[in-house]
């Protein structure tokens, strides 16, 4: 079947400290890749996406590369602002979405 | 550009009462979907239309029912509600169903339910 695990949360960075958080998946072909973000009140927001193998998607200084050959798709940042405390969600889609649990993110000033 | 509007954006409802959850999009998308969202298990589909005059289930689609009104809304009806309902409930439309740049999601707001 098709699924996305991603890291526990919740995770708490100092601003400017370096951010993972790990998504694997599982799924039956080849499926586009996807973070979302949701902040407090607010519906989930596209952060940035990758469509193939070894493709980068990138946005805000966030980064994601599709790793066909780890089934993975981790997030990254080089310097956390408080401004990124969230909820980021790992997603696949393969005729129909599947995201993962969450994970919470707080950064302090 | 107002992309996806969900309403009401809060309800408390007692146990056997029924309500409509609305959403409309604004952005001529094909496909319209409803999900919940509940502590530690993220998004779960409850429904979703593919196409105007189409529904499927989703993954939860048990105490609930849709309706496809139009492109633009999707409607979702919980006919006697339970406390096992109480949750965030999100809209959500794309442009398509395919897998790739076309099947990007755009959320509302969401809706905060209660059932006492």
């Amino acid at each position: 079947g098709n699924s996305v695990t991603q890291m526990e949360g919740p995770v708490t960075l100092s601003e400017e400290a370096f951010l993972t958080i790990n998504c694997t998946y599982t799924a039956t072909g080849y499926p586009s890749l996807f973070w979302y973000v949701q902040y407090p009140g607010e519906g989930l927001q596209l952060l940035l996406k990758a469509t193939k193998a070894d493709d980068k998607g990138s946005n805000k200084g966030f980064e994601a590369t599709y790793r066909k050959e780890t089934t993975s798709f981790h997030l990254e940042k080089g310097s956390v602002q408080v401004s990124d405390s969230a909820v980021y969600f790992c997603a696949l889609t393969i005729n129909q979405f599947y995201f993962g649990t969450g994970t919470s993110l707080t950064v302090i000033p | 550009n107002a992309g996806v509007t969900q309403t009401p954006k809060f309800q408390v409802l007692k146990t056997g009462q029924s309500m409509t959850l609305q959403c409309a999009q604004d952005m001529n998308h094909n496909s319209m979907y409803w999900y919940r969202q509940d502590p530690g298990m993220g998004l779960r589909l409850i429904y979703y239309s593919a196409s105007e005059g189409t529904t499927d289930k989703g993954e939860v689609p048990n105490g609930y029912n849709v309706s496809r009104l139009n492109k633009r809304e999707f409607s979702l009806r919980l006919e006697s509600a339970a406390p096992s309902q109480t949750s965030v409930y999100f809209c959500a439309s794309s442009e398509g169903r395919l897998s790739g740049a076309k099947n990007i999601q755009y959320f509302g707001a969401g809706t905060r339910l209660s059932v006492l």
